[in-house]
């Protein structure tokens, strides 16, 4: 059974740092793009972020872009999220979503960890 | 980032059929044969229901179809269930300056 769990959400001041986590099993994660998705309380998904298979390629959305940086470890079969100058907007729960290399959707969702950037 | 436009709600009664539209542009859902969609119940995930425009994944029901014509791709739902009442979205492969752009939702209220 494929399973993404995340952890790392926590309530952080505006400015802050924050390291986001998910650990994958169920799957061959190497062979996986990985990717998080986010949504703010009461609203939609946004893309956030993507990482290659083998770490060589990333991208990310405008409006998280100098800040956020995705990495990996396939070793540990773990996806990480570091999250600079956080802003009240970064609000949101945070998903870890994972998909076949070659594919152009998101095939499997984690539950969420809720990052929430407040004063 | 621009967010592809789908209508806020639509509703019908148990047994019609819904068509959700997402409307992007020729730069996403035109360029690409990259859509797909996700249904997200309350307080769950989204699981995704249709890739590369038409395609199911393995256990999604037979009453879920997708098709897409120019900037414009459509998710139908034939023989509305109880349980087909959640959120759905659409997502296109971009080639703006980030790799993805999602929809801005539906929610399908059955009556």
């Amino acid at each position: 059974e494929v399973q993404l769990v995340e952890s790392g959400g926590v309530v952080v001041q505006p400015g802050g740092s924050l390291r986001l986590s998910c650990a994958a099993s169920g799957f061959t994660f190497d062979d996986y793009t990985m990717y998080w998705v986010r949504q703010a309380p009461g609203k939609g998904l946004e893309w956030v972020s993507l990482i290659s298979w083998d770490g060589d390629k990333t991208d990310y959305a405008d409006s998280v872009k100098h800040r956020f940086t995705i990495s990996r470890d396939n070793s540990k079969n773990s996806l990480y999220l570091q999250m600079d100058t956080l802003r009240t907007e970064d609000t949101a729960l945070y998903y870890c979503v994972g998909s076949g290399s070659d594919y152009y959707y998101f095939e499997y969702w984690g539950q969420g960890t809720l990052v929430t950037v407040s004063s | 980032q621009s967010r592809l436009t789908q209508p806020a709600s639509v509703s019908g009664s148990p047994g019609q059929s819904i068509t959700i539209s997402c409307t992007g542009t020729d730069i996403d859902v035109g360029r690409y044969n990259y859509v797909s969609w996700y249904q997200q119940h309350p307080g769950k995930a989204p699981k995704l229901i249709i890739y590369d425009v038409i395609e199911r994944p393995s256990g999604i029901s037979y009453r879920v179809s997708g098709s897409k014509s120019g900037n414009t791709a459509s998710l139908t739902i034939s023989g509305l269930q109880a349980e087909d009442e959640a959120d759905y979205y659409c997502s296109s492969y971009t080639s703006s300056t980030t790799s993805y752009v999602f929809g801005t939702g539906t929610r399908v209220t059955v009556l």
